[in-house]
């Protein structure tokens, strides 16, 4: 298995743009997280998913966030407009929600950098 | 409510003594406890896990973990530190799987320097 797979995995745009960040789980798993890390806030979790619905968008910072999954194999995170605040790396993860007491895979990060 | 705290944000050891990263932990209830490690610009690795089984956990790279109740504990060890081991450690807790709740708790993490 290829694991939890996210692109792109370097972002550099200008502030007030949009920017939409993907995210391919495990196959086979039912649940999927968005955090967010940050040196002042560490990691933070966004959003998740369980079977394509999403569960708990409290994390969510505020209305220019929005994330999607459209089926089982797919999952974006959307900002829009950016702002240099928004500036973190985003990690997508994935779990069997039978297994959840077993942790997630995360995958390799998408470094957003908003100027 | 739960709670993760990494007493260390920052911890030197010289290659070849041991590691000790430490966690405590405030939980209502029996948790599940894992340790995650993030190498420099990489992603987030699962180390070890605790779920109500042996209070000795061992994971990978010759990492382990205790689970002391009495304490509220669950530090991570090494016998002998290499190189590859300098990277962020992140102990998380977990409730458990009861309702929607699947929001894992994440210490600030530690950062392992290991000097030649």
């Amino acid at each position: 298995d290829a694991g939890v797979i996210q692109s792109p995995r370097h972002e550099v745009t200008e502030m007030g743009q949009e920017v939409t960040l993907r995210c391919k789980p495990i196959s086979g798993h039912n649940s999927l997280f968005w955090y967010r890390q940050t040196m002042m806030r560490g990691l933070e979790l966004l959003i998740y998913f369980n079977n394509n619905v999403p569960i708990d968008d409290s994390g969510m910072p505020e209305d220019r966030f929005s994330a999607k999954m459209p089926n089982a194999s797919f999952s974006t995170l959307k900002i829009q407009p950016s702002e240099p605040r928004d500036s973190a790396v985003y990690f997508c993860a994935s779990s069997l929600e039978a297994q959840l007491g077993l942790g997630y895979t995360f995958g390799s990060g998408t470094r957003l950098t908003v100027v | 409510a739960q709670s993760v705290t990494q007493l260390d944000s920052h911890v030197s050891v010289s290659e070849g003594t041991p590691v000790l990263l430490r966690c405590n932990y405030s939980s209502s209830y029996s948790p599940s406890l894992f340790w995650y490690v993030q190498h420099p610009n990489k992603g987030l690795q699962l180390l070890l896990k605790y779920t109500s089984a042996a209070t000795l956990v061992k994971g990978i790279n010759g990492f382990e973990a205790e689970f002391k109740k009495s304490e509220t504990s669950f530090h991570l060890t090494k016998p002998s530190a290499h190189m590859s081991d300098a990277a962020e450690y992140f102990c998380v807790v977990s409730p458990p799987n009861a309702g929607n709740n699947r929001k894992l708790i994440w210490g600030l993490g530690t950062s392992l320097a290991v000097n030649p």
